[in-house]
């Protein structure tokens, strides 16, 4: 079974520009996560989707970050503009179910460098 | 609100020799437990989780942990460490009747031969 697709690897961009982030969950898992992990830091969460539904987004910058999960599949995480301070790991994550007992699986993530 | 502190950044161990790693929490009430590793570019794998019931945890690739109340730990221990567990590890609190994992800053372990 494929586990969190997530594209690119390693993106690195002037300040100012745009970025984007891909991740394909786990097939069949309704619960999707963004999470921000600094250097020397744990992960923390940006936003959760129930299938397309953004049901927390407390977390997100929302003058300058996006996402999306159309279809309830798929789901990317947008920087507009990327600050020097956005340089971190995006990690996506999925889960079967919605609540805290069901595991939460990790992608590789995607290592932004902001220039 | 809770929180996870784990108090050491770096962990250094000779190949066979046994390991801990040190989980402390803030909460009310019984949290929610998770250790994850983390290899350098990959993402984070599960290594074990405690929700309730018996303290002491097994998880994958050996590694078990311990829920111990009093103290508000939830540590990780190994019998004898392999040079393919250095990697990063972390503890995550979950608040029960919510979604949300709290990490811990992580424990940089490495293995010497």
């Amino acid at each position: 079974e494929a586990g969190v697709v997530q594209s690119p690897r390693y993106k690195i961009i002037e300040k100012k520009q745009p970025v984007a982030f891909w991740c394909n969950p786990i097939s069949g898992h309704n619960t999707l996560y963004w999470y921000l992990q600094n250097l020397g830091q744990g992960p923390e969460l940006l936003i959760r989707y129930e299938n397309e539904e953004a049901v927390d987004d407390s977390q997100l910058p929302k003058d300058r970050f996006s996402a999306e999960r159309l279809k309830g599949v798929d789901s990317t995480l947008k920087i507009q503009p990327a600050e020097l301070g956005d340089s971190a790991v995006y990690l996506c994550a999925s889960s079967l179910g919605r609540t805290p007992t069901d595991t939460q699986y990790f992608g590789p993530g995607t290592r932004l460098t902001v220039l | 609100a809770q929180s996870v502190t784990q108090p050491d950044i770096h962990i250094t161990v000779s190949e066979g020799a046994s390991l801990e790693l040190r989980c402390n929490y803030s909460y009310g009430a019984t949290p929610y437990l998770f250790w994850y590793v983390q290899s350098p570019g990959q993402g984070l794998q599960l290594l074990l989780k405690y929700f309730s019931g018996d303290t002491l945890v097994q998880g994958i690739k050996g590694f078990e942990a311990e829920f111990k109340r009093s103290q508000s730990s939830f540590n990780l221990r190994k019998p004898s460490v392999h040079w393919s567990d250095a990697a990063e590890y972390f503890c995550a609190v979950g608040a029960r009747g919510t979604y949300k994992y709290i990490f811990g800053t992580g424990t940089r372990l490495k293995v010497l031969a």
